[in-house]
């Protein structure tokens, strides 16, 4: 079974800084990693999708990059709506996993 | 416009059935996967299974098979996730979510089922 961690478990950052979230699995996943913006009270958002694929809708300040085992979300000047839990996902093996979650807070 | 839409908020007691439903419009329902994934309260997101419609072939993750149900009435483009005998850790947010296949991510996601169990 895949397991995926993520660093850190809370960030509190600052409008305009920069954000940079690390998802590691536990054995190669090749490009099969996406990420997902959840809101309190909202349902997730995908916002990344093969690592580092667009989102239709979704601000060009987020990117992603990584490959095999490591992954990182990066959010490029932060903006007060950004403030949420971004979750890694893994679609590599037959049974899917979540990423513990990064909680974004605004300073 | 594309969406998923689930039914309302559960309080039920220990040992009691429950099936909730997510409902699909918008879209060929029987050409995407319908996801569970469940969300205990304050904790993250957690994939118990997904279904495709076309021919019901299902795949749950080790930590819920048995546990819960999942099934789809493809003529009025719903899925469900069932449970026989609740228990107070079944309490949680479920969320349902659309993806084109096994490998894909989830692209649209339902508003989500809250079910408390509760004696």
């Amino acid at each position: 079974e895949i397991v995926l961690t993520q660093s850190p478990d809370f960030q509190s950052v600052t409008p305009k800084e920069k954000v940079t979230i690390t998802c590691r699995a536990s054995q190669n996943i090749g490009s099969s990693l996406h990420w997902y913006q959840q809101k309190p009270d909202q349902s997730p958002k995908l916002l990344i999708k093969y690592v580092s694929q667009s989102i239709s809708g979704v601000p060009s300040r987020f990117s992603g990059s990584g490959s095999g085992t490591d992954f990182n979300l990066t959010i490029n000047s932060l903006e007060v709506e950004d403030a949420a839990t971004y979750y890694c996902h893994q679609s590599s093996s037959l049974h899917h996993a979540f990423g513990p979650g990064t909680k974004v807070d605004i300073k | 416009e594309v969406q998923l839409v689930q039914s309302g908020a559960e309080v039920k007691k220990p040992g009691e059935s429950l099936k909730i439903s997510c409902k699909g419009s918008g879209y060929s329902f029987t050409s995407y996967w319908i996801g569970w994934v469940r969300q205990m309260p304050g904790k993250g997101l957690e994939w118990m299974g997904i279904i495709y419609p076309g021919d019901s072939d299902t795949r749950y993750s080790p930590s819920f098979q048995g546990q819960v149900t999942i099934s789809v009435d493809k003529s009025i483009s719903t899925a469900y996730l069932q449970w026989s005998s609740l228990k107070a850790s079944d309490t949680a947010m479920y969320f349902c979510a659309r993806t084109v296949s096994p490998l894909y991510p989830f692209d649209i996601w339902g508003q989500g089922t809250m079910v408390t169990v509760s004696s």
